[in-house]
């Protein structure tokens, strides 16, 4: 059972377009949700993360929406660069349980192109 | 600032051999964690240790077995390779199990 649902697969952008992604989660008991950027042969790296008291969150060019009532949560990549190519996962926490010890639960991944 | 050491960052193993894999976290992080991440896959998580101690498990194969030192370097050892064994194997540490930051990642090719 995939806690975490991503989506699309896969996304072709065109550059300076805004490149979107969303996931869904199952376990209300989350309350941590980062956005991990991982290119090729390289670990993921934390790009942005929200926690559930708030409804939105900008980082420079990348903003996470968040909807608690659907559970759902959303990455906007604005004014989207050939460098911003990668893949992105979503990922899920509960760290205020104590439900930090086994990590993060993440989402199949979205692989992004951006076309120059 | 320093990151997550992993090493080997690349290691080549024949069927039913062993391999030991090496994670140095971020100084002053208190947990570990071990993913693996198959091709096109996400990371899935392994096991994790907190303050040296065993913290969770998730699917993790009976062959494989890890510690934390008391260094609080971890080594995760894979006995008995298999070829579906082959993937990429990353660290992450963190601090009051907080927010995760992963190493470059040590990719195990089985033959």
């Amino acid at each position: 059972q995939q806690q975490v649902k991503q989506s699309p697969q896969s996304l072709i952008v065109q550059k300076g377009g805004i490149s979107i992604i969303n996931c869904a989660y199952e376990n209300t008991a989350f309350d941590y949700f980062p956005w991990y950027q991982q290119f090729p042969g390289k670990g993921p790296a934390l790009l942005i993360a929200i926690r559930p008291d708030v409804s939105e969150k900008k980082e420079g060019r990348f903003t996470i929406s968040f909807n608690k009532s659907a559970k759902q949560f959303s990455l906007h990549i604005m004014d989207s660069q050939p460098g911003d190519s990668a893949t992105y996962f979503c990922a899920a926490n509960a760290l205020s349980s104590g439900g930090g010890a086994d990590g993060l639960t993440f989402g199949k991944g979205t692989h992004l192109i951006i076309q120059p | 600032a320093a990151g997550v050491i992993q090493s080997p960052r690349h290691l080549i193993k024949e069927k039913r051999e062993t391999a030991t894999l090496k994670c140095y976290p971020i100084p002053r992080h208190d947990t570990v964690y071990w993913y693996q991440q198959g091709p096109g896959q996400d990371p899935q998580f392994l096991i994790s240790f907190y303050e040296k101690m065993q913290s969770d498990k998730g699917s993790i194969p009976d062959r494989f077995s890890a510690q934390q030192f008391s260094d609080y370097h971890s080594e995760l050892n894979m006995s008995s390779l298999e070829l579906g064994d082959s993937a990429l194997y990353f660290c992450a540490s963190s601090l009051d199990r907080g927010e995760l930051f992963f190493g470059e990642g040590s990719r195990l090719t089985v033959l």
